[in-house]
């Protein structure tokens, strides 16, 4: 079974700056997905960014992207000029790429935005 | 982006009674929805795999006569808690898959959620 660990359960940062989440997973696939969701207060899960296993190319959405280390099974989300709305869980999840469609989710890392 | 809606947003109700929530696609048919269940600070675990027309598949530990699941549309999928006790209390999230090629493939985009309180 896959597993997703996200070993910061809470991180700051200063507005403006920049902040790197971590993740890193657990599997014998070699085709798979990699998603990062945010939670705000409202408790509505946002999709942030998304990565498939077989692009090299690390995806990138406005100030968000992420840094893929495949062979490391690392997984982590940078978050440039850091702005009040981006305070919120952030979950990073798995998903095969597979007929199993389901999502396992990391235990999540709260973010707190310091004006 | 692909927009669920979830009703009730928060429900409140005495132990032994049952509740019934619905997730909604708005704007794209989900032949397979997901319902999960989050307990305050943790993460999202997955309760069950709802596929349109057919029976649902239930993950281990999940009781399927507790919870039942009925997706009897492409655009609707139903949650229905029954025997509530305060140990169902909860917020329960469900998701939609999307297949439409006009929008990103195999994402799945979630509801609001429900805070369920039994008393």
């Amino acid at each position: 079974a896959q597993t997703v660990t996200q070993s910061q359960p809470e991180m700051s940062v200063q507005e403006a700056e920049t902040v790197t989440l971590s993740c890193t997973y657990d599997t014998s696939e070699s085709d798979y997905y990699l998603f990062w969701y945010k939670q705000p207060p409202s408790r509505q899960m946002i999709l942030v960014i998304r990565q498939e296993a077989y692009k090299q190319q690390n995806a990138t959405e406005n100030r968000f992207s992420v840094n893929f280390q495949k062979a490391a099974k690392s997984f982590s989300l940078k978050i440039s000029d850091s702005q009040l709305g981006d305070a919120a869980m952030y979950f990073c999840a798995y998903r095969s790429a597979g007929g199993n469609e389901k999502l396992t989710f990391g235990t999540g890392t709260r973010l707190t935005i310091i004006p | 982006g692909a927009v669920v809606s979830q009703h009730p947003s928060r429900v409140i109700c005495k132990s032994g009674t049952s509740v019934k929530i619905e997730c909604r696609s708005l704007d794209f048919q989900a032949t397979t929805m997901f319902w999960y269940r989050q307990f305050p600070k943790q993460s999202l675990m997955l309760m069950a795999t709802s596929n349109e027309g057919s029976k649902a598949t239930y993950e281990q530990g999940v009781e399927k006569d507790k919870f039942l699941i009925n997706h009897a549309s492409l655009t609707l999928s139903t949650l229905t808690v029954t025997s509530a006790h305060p140990e169902d209390s909860s917020f329960y999230i469900c998701s939609g898959r999307v297949q439409d090629s006009r929008i990103a493939k195999n994402i799945q985009y979630f509801g609001a959620g429900t805070r369920l309180s039994v008393l």
